[in-house]
């Protein structure tokens, strides 16, 4: 099925270990996202980048890195886990114009 | 600062009673509105969105919104709950059209 693709579904981490959070969208969409959702917090935006080629900081981005490979993929990296990353983290595409997002099933991850 | 809020963070119905759930913002224009639900465990879907015109509008499952641009308000309704709308509410706006803010999230509750 069309839509956004996020792997892994689940991961433990120890503190101070890195990892890579993937993401693939294949509706063509210009622009990708990477949120944060805590409880009682909603969601907030870490990065996001507008068109390929290009990547932003969004509301909370220290201790994250990302990458546009290429226009499908957006990827989010932790360099150094803390236990304040552990989180829901949620990808999501926009095409060009103002529509609404379409969101990955999200990742779950605990940084013990 | 710009803000979404959704004061209720918490709501019980009984299923057959309508529902309203509130969403405030603080811009100093019109943005672009957007109400998403998500079920337990999984991603965001799009309930419905408002860009311009008819202030009243439908969406998915039942759903509508109305815009009123006076009291800075899109609240979310439906007249007649069922028990599969269970779930967490999220309001989200959108002003520069590069990215969107989120409300805290309203946790809906349906009893039999």
């Amino acid at each position: 099925n069309a839509g956004v693709t996020q792997t892994p579904k689940f991961q433990v981490l120890k503190t101070g270990q890195s990892m890579t959070l993937q993401c693939a969208q294949d509706m063509n969409h210009n622009s990708m996202y990477w949120y944060r959702q805590d409880p009682g917090m909603g969601l907030r935006l870490i990065y996001y980048s507008a068109s390929e080629g290009t990547t932003d900081k969004g509301e909370v981005p220290n201790g994250y890195n990302v990458s546009r490979l290429n226009k499908r993929e957006f990827s989010l990296r932790l360099e150094s886990a803390a236990p304040s990353q552990t989180s829901v983290y949620f990808c999501a595409s926009r095409r060009a114009g103002n529509y609404g997002y379409t969101f990955g099933s999200g990742t779950r991850l605990t940084v013990v | 600062a710009q803000s979404v809020t959704q004061p209720d963070i918490h709501i019980t119905v009984s299923e057959g009673a309508s529902l309203e759930l509130r969403c405030n913002y603080s811009y100093g224009a019109t943005p672009y509105l957007f109400w998403y639900v998500q079920s337990p465990g999984q991603g965001l879907q799009l309930l419905l969105k408002y860009f311009s015109g008819d202030t009243l509008v439908q969406g998915i499952k039942g759903f509508e919104a109305e815009f009123k641009r006076s009291q800075s308000s899109f609240n979310l309704r439906k007249p007649s709950v069922h028990w599969s709308d269970a779930a967490e509410y999220f309001c989200a706006v959108d002003q520069t059209g590069n990215q969107f803010y989120f409300g805290t999230g309203t946790s809906l509750t349906v009893i039999p």
